[in-house]
């Protein structure tokens, strides 16, 4: 299996550009995440989606970030206007959710850098 | 409130020593999950060993075993004989409950391996 496939790897862009991050989820993989990383906060939940649906988007820091999960092997978050502040890596990852409490299989994650 | 707490920033420790991560966890469901990750400087992040609430003995796989005390709400991990190349960022994770299935981390714990 090709793993959980993010794109792309690495984003710069300036200030007031939308951004769009790509995720393709395990196949078979029923959840899927999303995270921010950053030094300050560490390892953030934004939203996770379970059988396309967004479950908890409590994590979503504001108005300007969305996500979509159009189907089973396809998710996008989305930053629009991006601002400086919201350069961080931010990783998809998908688990197999029917069986309980299975590990997380994580993306490597996309180096968003915002100018 | 679901919280998961690593309460050392960074260890130094040397080759061939044993080395413990602490974590404390809050959830007030009684089922719940408990993982550990590792991050090394690449940057992806590796799942390690996972724990139920209901698992009668710890977890251990290979030089990883999970010390978990429930009652204390506490799981730490236990490497045995560490190497250099378990220098890496290390993360506590928890899935909160049964009824809810998202996968929250601690902020982490960057340990050095010293020759």
């Amino acid at each position: 299996d090709a793993g959980v496939i993010q794109s792309p790897r690495h984003e710069v862009t300036e200030m007031g550009q939308e951004v769009t991050l790509r995720c393709k989820p395990i196949s078979g993989h029923n959840s899927l995440f999303w995270y921010r990383q950053t030094m300050m906060r560490g390892l953030e939940l934004l939203i996770y989606f379970n059988n396309n649906v967004p479950i908890d988007d409590s994590g979503m820091p504001e108005d300007r970030f969305s996500a979509k999960m159009p189907n089973a092997s396809f998710s996008t978050l989305k930053i629009q206007p991006s601002e400086p502040r919201d350069s961080a890596v931010y990783f998809c990852a998908s688990s197999p959710r029917e069986v309980r409490n299975t590990e997380a299989f994580f993306g490597q994650g996309t180096r968003l850098t915002v100018v | 409130a679901q919280k998961i707490t690593q309460t050392q920033p960074g260890m130094f420790v040397q080759e061939k020593e044993a080395v413990t991560l602490d974590c404390t966890y809050d959830t007030s469901d009684p089922s719940y999950g408990l993982f550990w990750y590792k991050q090394p400087s690449s940057g992806e992040m590796i799942f390690l060993i996972y724990q139920g609430s209901y698992d009668q003995q710890n977890a251990t796989e290979g030089r990883y075993s999970l010390n978990f005390q429930k009652a204390r709400k506490s799981a730490n991990l236990v490497i045995s004989a560490s190497q250099l190349g378990d220098s890496a960022m290390y993360f506590c994770a928890m899935s909160p409950g049964y009824r809810d299935d998202k996968i929250i981390f601690g902020k982490g714990t960057r340990l050095h391996i010293l020759p």
